[in-house]
């Protein structure tokens, strides 16, 4: 089966402290992964694949097949950072992303 | 701004009736899925239409069909709307299947 789990729905740090979102996924084969954002009013958009290996915004994210993992990492948390993430998977059949059900970061002063 | 819109907004149904959701891609996009994304929930994948045909469907039933145009335009067709079809409805478009998938704000349906 191939799914994605997101354990923490809300994950509230103050601002400079590091941040892990954490996502683990279920897949066949080798996986394509992302994580997308949504701040508040605004739509989804992609923040970053795991194939083009970029940090964006200072986060980062590694595909650890072992754990079956791509948590979502930064080291020091700003308050913009404050929105709502989600863990996506591509479906095998290469069309479909497969969404975990998100975490809400709340980075606070 | 990504150039992908969806209308209308919000929409309120009754139990039975039948729905069509509307989607504008991004010019030379000739991919567009659609998605349900239930209260507190991650988007769930109906389908994905390429070049017009139907390229790939998630686990939704016939009452859920789709249609899209060659002017970059598509369409989400609920009937026997249910209760539990209310969510909010994203499409997103990319040149390919392959391709980053840029999102619309979506459509809130509520059904009563």
């Amino acid at each position: 089966a191939q799914r994605v789990t997101q354990p923490e729905k809300l994950l509230s740090v103050f601002k400079g402290a590091p941040v892990e979102l954490k996502c683990n996924y279920s897949y066949s084969g080798s996986p394509e992964l992302f994580w997308y954002v949504q701040y508040s009013r605004q739509r989804l958009q992609l923040l970053l694949r795991h194939i083009s290996r970029e940090s964006i915004k200072g986060f980062t994210a590694d595909l650890n097949k072992g754990e079956t993992s791509f948590h979502l990492k930064k080291p020091f948390a700003q308050e913009e950072d404050s929105a709502m993430y989600y863990c996506a998977l591509r479906n095998q059949a290469g069309t479909a992303l497969i969404f975990g059900k998100g975490t809400t970061l709340s980075v606070s002063s | 701004e990504t150039g992908v819109t969806q209308s209308p907004t919000h929409l309120i149904k009754t139990r039975g009736q039948q729905v069509t959701l509307r989607c504008s891609s991004q010019s030379g996009h000739n991919t567009v899925s659609w998605y349900q994304q239930a209260l507190g929930q991650g988007p769930q994948f109906i389908f994905q239409y390429y070049r017009e045909e139907e390229n790939g469907r998630g686990n939704f039933p016939p009452r859920f069909s789709g249609l899209q145009f060659p002017n970059y335009s598509s369409e989400l067709n609920v009937n026997a709307l249910e209760l539990d079809d209310s969510a909010l409805y994203l499409c997103a478009s990319s040149p390919t299947p392959e391709d980053e998938q840029f999102f619309g704000p979506g459509t809130r349906l509520t059904v009563l």
